[in-house]
C-alpha cells in the first residue's frame, strides 16, 4: 500500500523567500505524481503533474522533481508571495490503482509580508 | 472555477442519522471519485464510479455508498453517521480516471454531533 509523507508539516517564511516542500513515497511503481494546492475550505487545485517518464515539471515559479528510485518529490517556489499561503498536497497514482489518488497530509505554508 | 459543483456545501447530522451528498460533474466527464478528508490530514479514497458502474474503493465500511447517473452526477450516501464522519468530502471528476483532466469540487463539510 503506497504511503505518501511530506515534511514539513508547516512552513512559515517571509516574502520574497523560496520555497522547498518534500515529498516521499514508498511504492515506485508510480504512474504519475501531482502537487495540488488547497486553500481554507476550499478544494483542490492541481499545481503540477509529473508522468512517471519525466524528472520534472515547470510552471511559472514552481518547479516540481521527481526521483523514483528513492521515492521522493520536491515542490520549489521561487519568490514567494503572499498569495502562496495555502497547504500544499503530494499526490501520486500507482500502476495498480488507477484513479484512486493517494495523498500526503499536506504542507501548510504561511508567507509573511 | 472547476465546473464541478458538490451540494451542499456545510450540513450538521446527528448520530445514527443518514446523509446524502451531491456531486454534478464537469461537462463531458464520465468518472467520478470520492474523496473524505479529516481535519489537518489529506483526503483518503473512498470509491470511483466509470459510466455508472463503481470500479474501485478505499478502505471505507458498506455504510458508505454511491450512485452515478446517466448524466454522470453523483451522489455519497453515509448510513448510521458515526462522529468520525465528520469531514470534508470532495468530489472529483475526469475522463476516463485520467489525473491529468482531474477536477475537484469545493467540497461538503459535514459536522456529526
Amino acid at each position: 500500500k503506497q504511503e505518501v509523507t511530506q515534511i514539513p508539516a508547516a512552513l512559515s517564511v517571509p516574502e520574497g523567500e523560496n520555497l522547498v516542500l518534500n515529498c516521499s513515497f514508498t511504492d515506485s511503481a508510480i504512474y504519475n505524481l501531482q502537487w495540488f494546492r488547497q486553500d481554507p475550505g476550499k478544494g483542490l487545485t492541481s499545481l503540477l503533474l509529473i508522468q512517471s517518464s519525466q524528472r520534472e515539471q515547470t510552471s511559472g515559479r514552481l518547479n516540481a522533481s521527481l526521483d523514483k528510485s528513492s521515492g521522493r518529490s520536491t515542490l520549489y517556489i521561487a519568490a514567494s508571495q503572499p498569495g502562496d499561503s495555502a497547504t500544499y498536497l503530494c499526490v501520486s497514482m500507482t500502476t495498480d490503482s488507477w484513479g484512486k489518488l493517494q495523498f500526503g497530509a499536506g504542507t501548510q505554508v504561511v508567507v509573511t509580508p | 472555477e472547476t465546473g464541478v459543483t458538490q451540494s451542499p456545501t456545510h450540513l450538521i447530522k446527528t448520530r445514527g442519522q443518514q446523509v446524502t451528498l451531491r456531486c454534478s460533474s464537469q461537462s463531458g466527464h464520465n468518472t467520478v471519485s470520492w474523496y473524505q478528508q479529516a481535519l489537518g490530514q489529506g483526503p483518503q479514497f473512498i470509491f470511483q464510479y466509470y459510466r455508472e458502474e463503481e470500479n474501485g474503493r478505499g478502505n471505507f465500511p458498506p455504510r458508505f455508498s454511491g450512485l452515478q447517473f446517466p448524466n454522470y452526477s453523483s451522489e455519497l450516501n453515509v448510513n448510521a453517521l458515526e462522529l468520525d464522519d465528520s469531514a470534508l468530502y470532495l468530489c472529483a471528476s475526469s475522463q476516463n480516471g485520467d489525473p491529468g483532466e482531474l477536477f475537484f469540487g469545493e467540497g461538503s463539510r459535514l459536522t456529526v454531533l
